[in-house]
């Protein structure tokens, strides 16, 4: 599975950051994976913002819920974050992923892991 | 601040075995597996451990992981040079319901 970012290299405060993930080398529609979005801050940890699945569910960050929406095109086989309201404490390197999750019976507990990972693309927000 | 806690670097010489921890708490890592990212400068992350202690293939033998309790850690036996890169673990928190990362560890190879 390869995953490629796209979108606008600069974006404006109190803009709304548009990215899609085009994915090759496995369906989205095959329901295996959880379309996932992370980011990084220049030298700083990983945050995760969401994830969609093949049917349209979407699962999002609680501290980013308000500003977040994903979606997923399946006839071109890719999926797309928005970000709204974008401020400079936004800039940061932004990932696709395609996420493996589920729960174990009986115990209860849960796997989430990022088994493959676009690129990344950094997206500065400035004026 | 991350939920999880690691060492912000680690070090050791060629041939060593370091080991890298992960602290978290009840919600989660007390209650779900964990995973582990490496990182080049400048490359995204690769999956490098998952459920606790599952290498993807390609991933070499001399990493493990391992979880007791509310801890990880992540071993990383006969140090090479190219091991040089940042960790990072994850688990999933019942809490938050999103998963969690840590702050990530440098290692660098003496």
């Amino acid at each position: 599975v390869r995953l490629q970012e796209s979108g606008p290299g600069l974006v404006k405060p109190s803009q709304t950051l548009s990215l899609t993930c085009i994915v090759s080398g496995d369906s989205i529609s095959s329901g295996g994976y959880y379309w996932s979005w992370i980011r990084q801050h220049p030298g700083k940890g990983l945050e995760w913002l969401g994830y969609i699945d093949d049917s349209g569910s979407t699962h999002y960050s609680p501290s980013l819920k308000s500003r977040v929406i994903l979606s997923v095109d399946t006839s071109k086989n890719q999926f797309s974050l928005k970000l709204s309201s974008m401020t400079a404490a936004d800039t940061a390197v932004y990932y696709c992923a395609a996420a493996v999750f589920g729960h174990y019976f009986g115990s209860g507990g849960h796997y989430y892991y990022l088994e493959h990972w676009g690129q990344g693309t950094l997206v500065p927000v400035s004026s | 601040q991350s939920v999880l806690t690691q060492p912000p670097s680690a070090s050791g010489p060629p041939g060593q075995r370091v080991t890298i921890s992960c602290s978290g708490n009840s919600s989660n890592i007390g209650r779900n597996t964990v995973n582990w990212y490496q990182q080049f400068p400048g490359t995204a992350p690769k999956l490098l451990i998952y459920s606790s202690d599952l290498r993807p293939s390609g991933v070499p033998d001399r990493f493990s992981g391992s979880k007791s309790g509310t801890s990880a850690s992540l071993a990383i036996s006969g140090l090479q040079s190219e091991d040089e890169a940042e960790y990072f673990c994850a688990a999933w928190d019942g809490s938050l319901n999103s998963p969690v990362f840590g702050g990530g560890t440098k290692l660098t190879v003496l």
